[in-house]
């Protein structure tokens, strides 16, 4: 089964300093992994996936994260936060075994941008 | 013009009533999904359709019933409301067309409460 694990529930992190939200899963097979970012009140919203290839994905708002099979890890990052970063952070993967496997979310990082 | 839409946005009713949450997507997906976030933020797929048929159910009580009546819509019915079904149900789309790399577009959600 696959699964993924967010170990903070919390980040917080000074406006200007560089950003991490980890993420680690597991799965049998190669994994299709994404993250999802939700502000209060509102639906996910797609940041990046890893598919295939270069271990290094950019995404939207300045984001990227780094695919590391040997840690099978899959960290969310940012060079320099800013305060309006500050919201719930999802990680998710997906197994390409057939088209209807589940999406399987982690439970989520909240991270906050202090001024 | 919004990509997916849910309505109702708020759903407020008492224990043992019946409810349907409506979902539309116009972004020419053919494959739709109901999830469930309870209130630690948990996220979990309940159901997923593709071209009108259903591929994923989880392990959900048979009171919840999808219904999609073309590719560009999915509703939730739920019978016999329970104080655990209080929620936050969001809908999603996505192209699959045995593709599972493809990334997921969420609604706003519906707040579901059951006094």
């Amino acid at each position: 089964a696959q699964s993924v694990a967010q170990p903070e529930d919390q980040v917080n992190v000074a406006e200007g300093n560089p950003l991490t939200v980890k993420c680690t899963y597991s799965v049998s097979g190669n994994p299709y992994l994404f993250w999802y970012v939700q502000y209060p009140n509102r639906g996910l919203q797609f940041l990046l996936k890893y598919i295939t290839g270069d271990n290094l994905v950019k995404g939207s708002y300045g984001f990227e994260a780094e695919f590391n099979k040997s840690q099978t890890s899959f960290h969310l990052k940012k060079p320099s936060a800013l305060v309006s970063d500050s919201a719930l952070y999802f990680c998710a993967v997906r197994v390409p075994i057939s088209g209807n496997t589940p999406l399987v979310f982690g439970k989520g990082t909240r991270l906050s941008v202090i001024a | 013009d919004t990509a997916v839409s849910q309505t109702p946005k708020y759903l407020v009713t008492q224990m043992g009533n019946d409810k349907s949450i409506k979902c539309e997507q116009n972004l020419g997906h053919d494959t739709m999904y109901w999830y469930k976030q309870d209130s630690k933020k948990f996220l979990k797929i309940m159901f997923s359709y593709n071209n009108k048929e259903l591929i994923i159910n989880e392990t959900v009580p048979n009171r919840f019933s999808p219904k999609s009546p073309d590719k560009a819509h999915l509703n939730l019915h739920i019978n016999s409301l329970e104080l655990g079904d209080s929620a936050v149900y969001f809908c999603a789309s996505s192209h699959l067309a045995g593709s599972s790399y493809n990334e997921q577009f969420f609604g706003p959600g519906t707040r579901l409460t059951v006094l």
